[in-house]
């Protein structure tokens, strides 16, 4: 079982839908990430979260909207997304420490129409 | 621009024999360095770290080296188990929370 909760598992949308990928940790980590996997591709970072304040965005085209209400919750909010937008979507949290281990979900699977 | 690169991307071995996993990286800011293993439709769980102030780790069956000149890591797995069988994600950060990883490399061992 793992110890970071994504919901859904899968989503399918079409490119005018608004949807939003969801993401839980109660390790008490400060810090929370997405990431991006395409097949056969390693996870690309999206963005880092740390103390609840964005610190990190890799560029991200703004049809991706990321959220840390609270210190255990992080969203991705998703708007007229694109068909090469169909990714796994990772998230993961860890100490906000230099170089502590990320602990990742198991991803939403996400599919553009 | 890769700054991780995992150049086999796959790699057979037997059953209690060594498996040795390769990384190299470009970038010389990087001070942690990571191995992380992903079975299929799980996300990446994290194996074993080293810092750059040393040059091995060792946690049971996994050691990481680290050769900083050459830049180059690699992670041995003694005695390789059927279990292991799985991607493993080489991954380094410069300690801002920026993790990079490489491509991955697919271990099978053989029973």
């Amino acid at each position: 079982d793992t110890e970071v909760t994504q919901t859904p598992k899968h989503l399918v949308m079409g490119m005018t839908n608004k949807k939003s990928l969801k993401c839980e940790q109660h390790m008490g980590h400060r810090a929370m990430y997405w990431y991006k996997q395409k097949a056969k591709k390693p996870p690309e970072l999206m963005f880092v979260y740390s103390y609840e304040k964005l610190s990190i965005n890799e560029s991200v085209p703004s049809r991706f909207s990321p959220e840390c209400p609270n210190s255990s919750l992080l969203n991705l909010h998703l708007h007229a997304l694109q068909p090469e937008d169909s990714a796994l979507y990772l998230c993961a949290s860890s100490q906000a420490d230099r170089g502590r281990p990320q602990h990742f979900g198991d991803g939403t699977r996400l599919s553009i129409l | 621009d890769q700054q991780v690169k995992q150049n086999s991307p796959s790699l057979s071995v037997q059953e209690g024999r060594i498996s040795i996993l390769n990384c190299d990286y470009t970038n010389s800011m990087f001070d942690y360095f990571l191995w992380y293993k992903k079975y299929p439709a799980e996300g990446p769980t994290f194996l074993i770290s080293i810092s750059s102030i040393k040059d091995k780790n060792e946690d049971g069956r996994f050691t990481v080296f680290l050769n900083k000149s050459a830049k180059h890591l690699s992670l041995h797995i003694v005695p390789s188990q059927p279990g292991d069988s799985a991607v493993y994600f080489c991954a380094a950060s410069a300690g801002n929370n920026d993790m990079r990883f490489g491509a991955g490399t697919r271990l099978t061992v053989k029973p």
